[in-house]
């Protein structure tokens, strides 16, 4: 149980194009989803915080213009990289959680932006 | 402040038991988690423990929690060559709150 589901796995495209990846829970209903960026060898870094049907919380420092997040229903959250330029490529990972219960998360997705 | 600090590297041979250790620094932590990321991967859920518990273990995974020196270790039993990864460490501040903090990864090497 407590599978998430992330799409697509890998992007590459040109600079100046939006990119949308999608985040959901297979077998569970999330009340709340999370996405983080990764750099190589770092850490996990919160990006924002979704509840369904709500506007979802941006960390410092997270332009909520250029990464449009959409949590429209329990089971589905979308990012969307809008205009991606090369500083925009990473490593996007989602996860989802129930209540209280551990966060589970996404096979994340590589955005390389040439 | 809100740091989780981990050894970056360890390197351990087949059949022997890997420790990793991880500290945190806000007390009012009630969940710690280990999760594991294999190359290209998400991150895999493996162990946690609630902050009023000592040790807890599952399988070849113990997990050990000294809360009064904010000090947290993950033991490998066994380990196999599968075992190879990046382990995270994260904690969780309250009950009421909702974003985990990781620690930058120990990075595990097994070898046969």
């Amino acid at each position: 149980g407590a599978v998430v589901s992330q799409h697509p796995s890998r992007v590459i495209c040109k600079s100046g194009t939006s990119v949308k990846i999608e985040c959901r829970s297979l077998d569970f209903q999330a009340t709340t989803m999370f996405w983080y960026r990764q750099f190589p060898k770092q850490s996990l870094m919160l990006m924002a915080t979704s509840n369904e049907g709500s506007k979802a919380t941006y960390e410092q420092g997270v332009e909520k213009d250029k990464f449009l997040i959409n949590h429209a229903s329990l089971t589905l959250s979308t990012l969307t990289v809008t205009s991606a330029h090369p500083e925009d490529s990473s490593f996007y990972i989602c996860s989802a959680r129930v209540g209280d219960q551990p966060q589970h998360f996404g096979d994340g997705t590589r955005l390389s932006i040439l | 402040g809100e740091d989780v600090e981990q050894s970056l590297f360890l390197s351990v041979r087949e059949g022997d038991s890997s420790v990793i250790n991880c500290t945190y620094t806000d007390s009012s932590s009630t969940y710690l988690y280990w999760y594991k990321q294999e190359p290209g991967a998400g991150l895999q859920l493996l162990t946690y423990i609630f902050s009023n518990m000592d040790m807890k273990q599952d399988q070849r995974l113990t997990v050990l929690l000294n809360k009064k020196d904010k000090h947290l270790s993950l033991r490998i039993a066994d380990t196999q060559t599968g075992d190879s990864a990046i382990y995270f460490c994260a904690e969780k501040k309250d009950q009421a709150g909702t974003a985990l903090i990781f620690g930058k990864g120990t990075t595990l090497s097994v070898s046969s």
